[in-house]
């Protein structure tokens, strides 16, 4: 079965703790994507990776950080620097290239801190 | 400013209407645009894009959009609304300049089906 799956579906942390959100895809897409979706917000775009070893910041980067070693996978980091970080995670890839591609998304993780 | 809007928060539709959710947006230059939906607590499910060509775009689940250029809109239409469509719809823009896949998305507006 090819997609994506974003580990943990919930996750509960404390104020100050950095967490990392899991997500792998088997779809052999060079980019992956990562946004953040608040009620009433629609998706906003925290990072982006065209490529291995690659990544460029996105509308609302501040007190995330990501790492992409792997095609298959793209961690993202919620720092204790993230002041409201309360939020469900989407994490998204596509193929790049000349063609307009749509954007594959995963399940989500929904990150509560206390 | 590119933007995208999503007028109406929420639509409500009896079993078997018509319904329709609107998009609208504001770009120089012709834009590529998606619909996607999402139920509860799942990740965003792609239904249609429109690149250029037939204005009419058909996609999956029996729904369609029509783009119109002059009024930068690009409804979500389906002949016959089901209870099944209730969920969360996001029209999203995509900005033909580089090669960079990015994504607007607007606010969402959320379909609610009677029956």
């Amino acid at each position: 079965d090819g997609g994506i799956t974003q580990s943990p579906k919930y996750l509960f942390r404390k104020e100050g703790q950095n967490v990392t959100l899991s997500c792998e895809q088997n779809l052999n897409h060079d980019a992956m994507y990562w946004y953040r979706q608040d009620p009433g917000q629609g998706l906003r775009l925290i990072y982006y990776s065209q490529i291995v070893n690659d990544f460029q910041k996105g509308d609302i980067a501040e007190g995330y950080s990501v790492s992409r070693e792997k095609k298959e996978s793209f961690p993202l980091t919620v720092t204790s620097a993230q002041k409201n970080p309360t939020a469900f995670y989407l994490c998204a890839s596509s193929p790049t290239g000349t063609g307009v591609y749509e954007q594959y998304f995963g399940p989500g993780t929904r990150l509560t801190v206390t | 400013a590119q933007s995208v809007a999503q007028p109406e928060d929420q639509v409500n539709v009896a079993e078997g209407n018509p319904l329709t959710v609107k998009c609208t947006y504001s770009v120089s230059g012709n834009p590529y645009l998606f619909w996607y939906v999402q139920y509860p607590n799942r990740g965003l499910q792609f239904l249609l894009k429109y690149i250029t060509g037939d204005n009419l775009v058909k996609g999956s689940y029996g729904f369609e959009a029509e783009f119109n250029k002059s009024q930068t809109s690009f409804h979500l239409k389906k002949p016959s609304a089901l209870v099944s469509d209730s969920a969360l719809y996001f029209c999203a823009v995509r900005f033909p300049s580089g090669g960079y896949n990015k994504l607007i998305f607007g606010a969402g507006t959320r379909l609610a089906v009677h029956p």
